[in-house]
């Protein structure tokens, strides 16, 4: 596509219950970034994915908290047990990247709006 | 761990007036980027303008222009001419490695 899609724009769930959030990054961009942003906050990285490395995963929150990245493309983020502080807008980023550090610009999704009820 | 800080919660501009946000970041390394997002409503972040550590000369996007001080680890963006369009959330953000660390964001709020 044109650009980062997220799916769902909009997730109500109850406490206690899990959700898959979802991300398409631009066709041919290496690297993936998750995102939370919490109401009026700034963005508190999660995770990143570059190419075939391992993830960086040192921004989870906790182990409820996972993702994956299938086929270097599409990625899931997974919540298990949600809880109502997990309500937040999650953002998905997309950039072309060889190597660190770079200057190459972040794309950004809409994000999934999460509400935990 | 670097840290990206804005002290500015909320600025406001009248229409066509110049703004300056602030930023200061924390860091021990040499080699960097740096970067002022955008966030209107619409949720989607739009990258502003962006400054290499190593470049003396200020990064400068039409309208928009940063003072980078490497010294003071400070990077403000000026927004000259401001627009109605201009109004949203600024992130300010920093690039060593493989994350990029963000500030919790100023909003700026312009007045016709």
């Amino acid at each position: 596509g044109a650009g980062v899609s997220q799916s769902p724009s909009n997730k109500v769930t109850e406490k206690g219950k899990d959700v898959e959030l979802r991300c398409d990054p631009i066709s041919g961009h290496t690297a993936l970034y998750w995102y939370r942003q919490s109401l009026g906050q700034g963005l508190e990285f999660l995770i990143y994915f570059q190419g075939n490395s391992a993830p960086d995963k040192s921004g989870l929150p906790s182990d409820r908290f996972s993702a994956e990245r299938t086929g270097g493309s599409v990625s899931t983020l997974t919540i298990q047990r949600t809880q109502q502080e997990d309500s937040a807008v999650y953002l998905c980023a997309s950039s072309l990247e060889i190597g660190a550090p770079t200057n190459e610009k972040l794309f950004f999704g809409s994000g999934t709006q999460l509400s935990v009820l | 761990a670097q840290t990206v800080t804005q002290s500015q919660p909320e600025m406001s501009v009248q229409e066509a007036e110049t703004v300056t946000l602030s930023c200061t970041y924390d860091t021990s390394e040499s080699d960097y980027y740096l970067f002022w997002y955008k966030q209107p409503p619409s949720r989607q972040m739009i990258l502003v303008i962006r400054q290499e550590a190593y470049k003396q000369q200020n990064a400068t996007e039409n309208r928009f222009s940063v003072n980078f001080q490497k010294a003071a680890k400070s990077f403000s963006l000026k927004i000259s001419d401001s627009q109605l369009g201009d109004a949203a959330m600024y992130f300010c953000a920093y690039r060593g490695g493989n994350k990029l660390v963000f500030g919790a964001g100023t909003i700026l709020r312009v007045k016709s």
